[in-house]
């Protein structure tokens, strides 16, 4: 099984609409991302969180908002879409400091959001 | 603001050659970490090497190796023996204290049969 998984995998929806996107993580790690691949620019911090009640921006938070629900789980809402917001969207895990430099942060297998 | 620059966006090799792929990064920092991560087309991010700053000796993983020069900023990996399988997407990766990690916009490798 999958250490960690993103539902749905692959999501169109309309301009306007209210989408969430879902993280669950089964590897106990207490920090969670969620980034945006756009192509030629790289993977893009949305939000960050180090633990449940400890939720920060990233690079280009605008127009998307985060829940921690519960240490394995994080999800991503973009609460009114826009044709801009088609990407790939990546949700990472990592573990405290020391165990992160040593293993790097660990993704999921991406959402593919398409925004009509 | 640390930046990470990678200013090849697409590189072929021929089967079993060498190939290395350049990064440099900009950053005030003198403790930080440096990672390449590979995407192939089934998109999923796959962390390759990492090296940490205040090592000198430069990592290796099997087929993979880093040139790191600190104070060049620079990070570039090194593919031996290319294989088809290593045809993807490489980003390179700069993470501080922060514990936020800056990617670069990334090189496609492609692998001439």
């Amino acid at each position: 099984d999958a250490d960690v998984t993103q539902t749905p995998r692959n999501r169109i929806t309309k301009t306007g609409k209210r989408i969430m996107l879902e993280c669950s993580q089964t590897k106990g790690h207490d920090r969670m991302y969620w980034y945006r691949q756009d192509p030629g620019l790289g993977l893009r911090l949305i939000y960050y969180s180090f633990d449940v009640k400890d939720i920060n921006k990233g690079e280009i938070s605008d127009g998307y908002s985060v829940s921690r629900q519960a240490q394995a789980k994080f999800s991503l809402s973009l609460e009114s879409a826009i044709p801009n917001q088609t990407a790939l969207y990546f949700c990472a895990t990592s573990d405290h400091f020391r165990d992160a430099t040593r293993k790097g942060q660990f993704f999921g297998p991406g959402t593919r959001l398409t925004v009509l | 603001a640390q930046t990470v620059t990678q200013s090849q966006p697409e590189m072929s090799v021929q089967e079993a050659e060498t190939v290395t792929l350049s990064c440099t990064y900009d950053t005030s920092e003198s403790d930080y970490y440096l990672f390449w991560y590979k995407q192939p087309p089934s998109r999923q991010m796959i962390l390759v090497i990492r090296q940490e700053a205040y090592k000198q000796q430069n990592a290796t993983e099997n087929r993979f190796s880093v040139n790191f020069q600190k104070a060049a900023k620079s990070f570039s990996l090194k593919i031996s023996d290319s294989q088809l399988g290593d045809a993807a997407m490489y980003f390179c990766a700069y993470r501080s204290d922060g514990d936020k990690i800056i990617f670069g916009k990334g090189t496609r490798l492609h692998i001439l049969p």
